[in-house]
């Protein structure tokens, strides 16, 4: 399957502080996904990018979709005790295949 | 149902013995799609169906898994003599327009062969 490459692995943040994670593949996809998994559930979508370049928000969440296709980044400002997870960014290269980098965990300090 | 339900949520099972788990998708969604995630990875793609047409296997690990939907609704997935490689998280996801940006995902189960 196609290769994303999701960093950091892991992060401890303090409460209030913006975090940052990238997701980066070999291929070209035509849609950018991002995940958040809570313990014991499935993914859940936060934002999805369907343009080269497009930035786009959804609450405290920022995401961009790069120019080339390749690679994409999340951004959550004032980090929060409940943004503690696993985030999953995805790629989408047809209508129903969507492949998913290894995750990055966070946790937050009070 | 309110969400995409799956059963059982854990199954332990010995080597050699079948399983097979059930994914009950959200009512009229189309498109169904099983994913496989291992611990400290990301879901990874099995099989998708379209209605009870299984459109594409191609990330099915092997013969001894098989996945069938002959309804439309309510989907299997079978794995024959299982293996411990097999353990993992199994999970469901469905979708009401054929496009898996707009999926949701059940709770999974997790399967565990010793």
């Amino acid at each position: 399957g196609q290769q994303l490459n999701q960093s950091p692995q892991s992060m401890f943040i303090q409460e209030g502080e913006d975090v940052s994670m990238n997701c980066t593949s070999s291929s070209i996809f035509n849609t950018w996904l991002w995940y958040k998994q809570d313990p014991g559930e499935g993914p859940v979508l936060l934002i999805a990018l369907y343009k080269a370049g497009e930035l786009t928000s959804n609450g405290r969440l920022t995401a961009q979709f790069g120019i080339t296709r390749k690679d994409s980044f999340l951004n959550i400002s004032a980090s929060i005790p409940s943004d503690v997870g696993i985030y999953f960014c995805a790629g989408q290269d047809n209508d129903y295949k969507l492949s998913f980098g290894a995750g990055t965990t966070v946790t937050v300090r009070a | 149902g309110a969400g995409v339900s799956q059963s059982p949520r854990y199954k332990v099972t010995k080597r050699g013995q079948d399983v097979a788990l059930r994914c009950d998708p959200i009512s009229g969604h189309v498109s169904l799609y099983w994913y496989r995630q291992a611990l400290g990875q990301g879901p990874e793609f099995l099989t998708y169906f379209n209605y009870e047409a299984q459109q594409d296997k191609s990330g099915l690990p092997n013969d001894r898994f098989s996945a069938e939907r002959p309804e439309g609704s309510i989907s299997t997935l079978t794995i024959q003599r299982t293996e411990q490689r097999d353990s993992a998280m199994y999970r469901c996801a469905s979708s009401d327009q054929g496009s898996s940006t707009e999926a949701f995902f059940g709770q999974g189960t997790r399967l565990t062969v010793v």
